[in-house]
């Protein structure tokens, strides 16, 4: 069936240290590949897309997200975690056949001080 | 400019009651979608506008469900009657231009919190 997974519900990491959520999807061709993050009472904000080209992609607030076709995964990555990163984090895929964009279960990122 | 608006922001309801949920999409964009994340579960899509006119609407879940964009501008959810498994938090979207999501971003709302008691 197809689906994206975020295999993890809940991250704690210490303000500073590296981080990496992950995404797995699984659909017949490579869809169009998302990451939002939803800080409280905020909306869900675009950190980066991906849709061809560079399989390492660039967005805002010093994340990142690396496209990899063998594993279906599109892991988001930061260098170094400030604790204004703390939120919740979806990463979402538009299927190649449709319009409709579909959304992972979210990774909450606690960031400790 | 401003953002994509909701309201309410909260809704407290009793079963079998009716509430309408109101999305203003950012000026100018043609795109609108509503999405709705039940506690603990995935944010899942439930329709799209393109103006005014239903593109999709695979993923409103029943006939209790009714959206509606009059004008192309502004859009509605509402809920009638609801029942318990309604309780979630309804996002809406929107987009620029008409072909639908494929290279464009999706600029998100705070969303509407709706309980059902």
């Amino acid at each position: 069936a197809q689906s994206v997974t975020q295999p993890d519900i809940h991250i704690t990491v210490s303000e500073g240290a590296s981080l990496e959520l992950r995404c797995n999807y699984s659909y017949g061709a490579t869809p169009y590949l998302f990451w939002y993050v939803q800080s409280p009472g905020q909306g869900l904000q675009l950190l980066l897309k991906y849709f061809s080209g560079d399989t390492l992609v660039q967005g805002i607030k010093g994340f990142e997200a690396e496209f990899k076709r063998s594993q279906s995964s599109f892991n988001l990555r930061k260098p170094s975690v400030h604790w204004s990163d703390a939120a919740e984090y979806f990463c979402a895929v538009v299927p190649y056949n449709n319009n409709d964009m579909r959304f992972g279960a979210g990774t909450r990122l606690t960031v400790k001080p | 400019e401003a953002g994509v608006t909701q309201f309410p922001s909260h809704s407290v309801i009793e079963k079998g009651q009716t509430v309408t949920l109101r999305c203003d999409p950012i000026s100018g964009h043609d795109n609108l979608y509503w999405y709705r994340r039940v506690m603990g579960k995935e944010i899942k899509f439930l329709l799209h506008f393109v103006k005014e006119s239903k593109q999709d609407e695979s993923g409103m879940p029943n006939n209790r469900f009714l959206a509606e964009r009059t004008g192309g501008t502004y859009s509605t959810l509402k809920v009638q009657p609801a029942e318990l498994e309604d309780s979630g938090v309804y996002f809406c979207a929107s987009s620029p231009g008409g072909s639908g999501i494929r290279g464009g971003e999706q600029f998100f709302g705070p969303g509407t919190r709706l309980t059902v008691l």
